[in-house]
């Protein structure tokens, strides 16, 4: 049962234009959800994350906005860098269940 | 600041064999808990280790176990091993049972054959 899902398996981009990742969970129970990104041969890195109590976090480049209501989170990265390609997946956790539930991911390629 | 280690970075068996796989927690974190990464999927959450405990389990069989030891490192056991077992394990670290982010280490490539 995927309780988190990333519906977009790829996304292309020009460098300098904003990335927008999207996210959907059907768990109400979860109240913290993170973004990680993971280049090949490596492990996740943690990038942000967001309380249920919020509805947007911002750490430089990254935003993540939350609406719980439609049970959706989103990714905005401003401007997008060659750097940044990567797969990155969304997480969910509750405050009963401390396990990471995660997407399956969306390759992010930055087009020069 | 050393981060999460994992060892070995790859490893191949056979079906039937076992295998155990090593993670040391980044400073400071106490933590464990082990993920297995399938190609083309996210992290599942295998278990989580505190304490020398184990406090959490996902939905895997019990030929997947695992340890904590005093110093907040951990191993992870797979008995039996089957063709499906192939993936990544990932091992993450945080402090406490307090939620928030996890740190990942960068993984174990497991090949059955």
């Amino acid at each position: 049962d995927q309780q988190v899902k990333q519906n977009s398996p790829s996304l292309s981009v020009q460098e300098g234009r904003i990335s927008i990742l999207n996210c959907d969970y059907t768990n109400s129970m979860f109240d913290y959800f993170l973004w990680y990104k993971k280049y090949p041969a490596e492990g996740p890195t943690f990038l942000i994350s967001i309380s249920s109590i919020k509805d947007k976090n911002e750490d430089g480049r990254f935003t993540v906005f939350l609406n719980k209501s439609a049970k959706h989170l989103s990714l905005h990265i401003v401007p997008s860098q060659p750097g940044d390609s990567a797969v990155y997946f969304c997480a969910a956790s509750s405050n009963n269940d401390y396990k990471l539930s995660f997407g399956a991911g969306t390759t992010v390629t930055v087009r020069a | 600041d050393a981060g999460v280690t994992q060892s070995p970075t790859h490893l191949i068996k056979t079906r039937g064999q076992q295998v155990t796989l090593r993670c040391s927690p980044k400073s400071g974190h106490d933590t464990v808990s082990w993920y297995q990464q399938a190609l083309g999927q996210g992290p599942q959450f295998i278990f989580q280790y505190y304490e020398e405990e184990e406090r959490q389990r996902g939905n895997f069989p019990d030929r997947f176990s695992g340890h904590q030891f005093p110093n907040y490192s951990s191993e992870l056991n797979v008995n039996a091993l089957l063709l499906g077992d192939s993936a990544l394990y990932l091992c993450a670290s945080s402090m406490g049972l307090a939620g928030g982010a996890q740190y990942f280490g960068p993984g174990t490539r497991l090949l059955v054959l």
